[in-house]
Parts: C-alpha cells; structure tokens; sequence
C-alpha cells in the first residue's frame, strides 16, 4: 500500500464550481499534513498545512480526520488559475524528517 | 520569504558523463536539505537527506555511489549523477528546512532541475 494515495483525476470542472479532493495515509503516526500545488514541470508550491480542527484559506478549506487517515481539500468558487496538480503531503515524525508525496490529483478549471 | 536557489534549471549531457546539481538557501541556513526526483506523472520520491558536515542517508533502491551528495556548508548541497545514463532523466529537486523552525514549518523548493540524458 502506497504511503499517501490520491485520485489522479483529472477533475474538469467549470469556472465557479466546487471541487473536492480526498487523501488517505497510511502511516498512523504521521504527524503534519499538507497540501501542496504544483504547476506543470515546476516546483511544488505549499498552498497550506492541515490541521485537525480544519483550517480555511480564502476559497481553500483543508480537513483531517486523523481516525480514518484521511485529509481533504475544498475549493470554492474555481478560477481558471486553480488549474494543477494537487499534491497531498505527510510528515511522518517530528524534527527533519522529509515529507512524503502523494501523486498528485490534476484540476482543470475550465472558462 | 525564504528562497532556494536551484541550478542549472536545464541540462541535456550524453550517456557516460556527469552532471553536478546545486541546491543553495539564499537568505536561511539549512542543516538540512532533501533531494526528490519526479518521473512524468509520478509523485516526487525522496532520494536523499542531505546532512551539513555529514554522509547523506540515502533511500532505499537509491545508489550512493551513483548519486553523490554533499552538503558542505549550512546553505548549499550538491548532487552528482555519476555516468548518467537516458534512464536518469527526470526533474530533480531541492528542498530545505530553515534550521530551527518548527514542524510545520514550511519546506522550501529549488524550481527543479529538468535532466535529460541522450
């Protein structure tokens, strides 16, 4: 079993529409959580950590359900600069550990 | 904000030579650095950890002595692929935590290195 799993889409979605995306860990003593954009052929680009009360960014809401092993990520009212990869990201322990990727989930957001 | 610099950002090298990466913290100091390879359509794996002043630890499946990490000083790492080889071509990056933040803190990228081996 793959340490992070995620749809790989492509979502293909309308301007304005809401889009969700699911994660699922399998590491139970992972510590931190996030999500993390990446544009086609650039570097990944953190959007923002998950915590487990949830958290809200503008049009971005992250939820972890550290039971099930699951973190989500909502976007709200899409724009077409929305479109890319997202990449769902686990710690697994404190200090410099690295952080592990999942494959991604590809958002088209279309005009 | 905290930058890391990535470089060469291209490189195209013939079977059997050697190409040098470097990964510099332009405004932070790193203890440490990871380097990910990114296959197309694959998620970054982690290569290496990059220790200052210390022998990388390498993943498992990863060649030590292929890829030569050094991290001689708190704001740069180097990676070497030694005889690259066209199965070698892939998008490599750096990334660096500053020394002393915290565990959410942010990891902060290289823009990437596109290698591609004829």
């Amino acid at each position: 079993r793959k340490e992070v799993e995620q749809d790989p889409g492509p979502f293909n979605v309308p301007e304005g529409a809401t889009v969700a995306f699911n994660c699922t860990y399998s590491n139970s003593a992972s510590q931190s959580f996030f999500w993390y954009r990446q544009d086609c052929r650039k570097e990944p680009k953190l959007l923002m950590s998950v915590y487990s009360s949830g958290n809200e960014d503008g049009r971005f809401t992250a939820q972890l359900n550290r039971a099930s092993q699951y973190i989500s990520l909502l976007i709200r009212d899409s724009k077409l600069s929305d479109s890319a990869t997202y990449l769902c990201v686990v710690k697994s322990s404190s200090g410099n550990t690295p952080l592990v990727f999942g494959k991604g989930t590809r958002l088209s957001v279309i005009a | 904000g905290a930058v890391v610099s990535q470089h060469p950002s291209r490189v195209i090298c013939k079977s059997g030579t050697s190409v040098k990466i470097e990964c510099r913290s332009l405004d932070f100091q790193a203890t440490t650095m990871f380097w990910y390879r990114q296959f197309p359509k694959q998620s970054l794996m982690l290569m290496a950890t990059s220790n200052e002043g210390s022998k990388a630890t390498y993943e498992q499946g990863v060649e030590k002595d292929k890829f030569l990490i050094n991290h001689a000083s708190l704001t740069l790492s180097t990676l070497t692929v030694t005889s690259a080889h066209p199965e070698d071509s892939s998008f490599y990056i750096c990334s660096a935590k500053e020394t002393g933040t915290g565990d959410n803190s942010p990891l902060h990228f290289g823009n990437g290195t596109r290698l591609t081996v004829t």
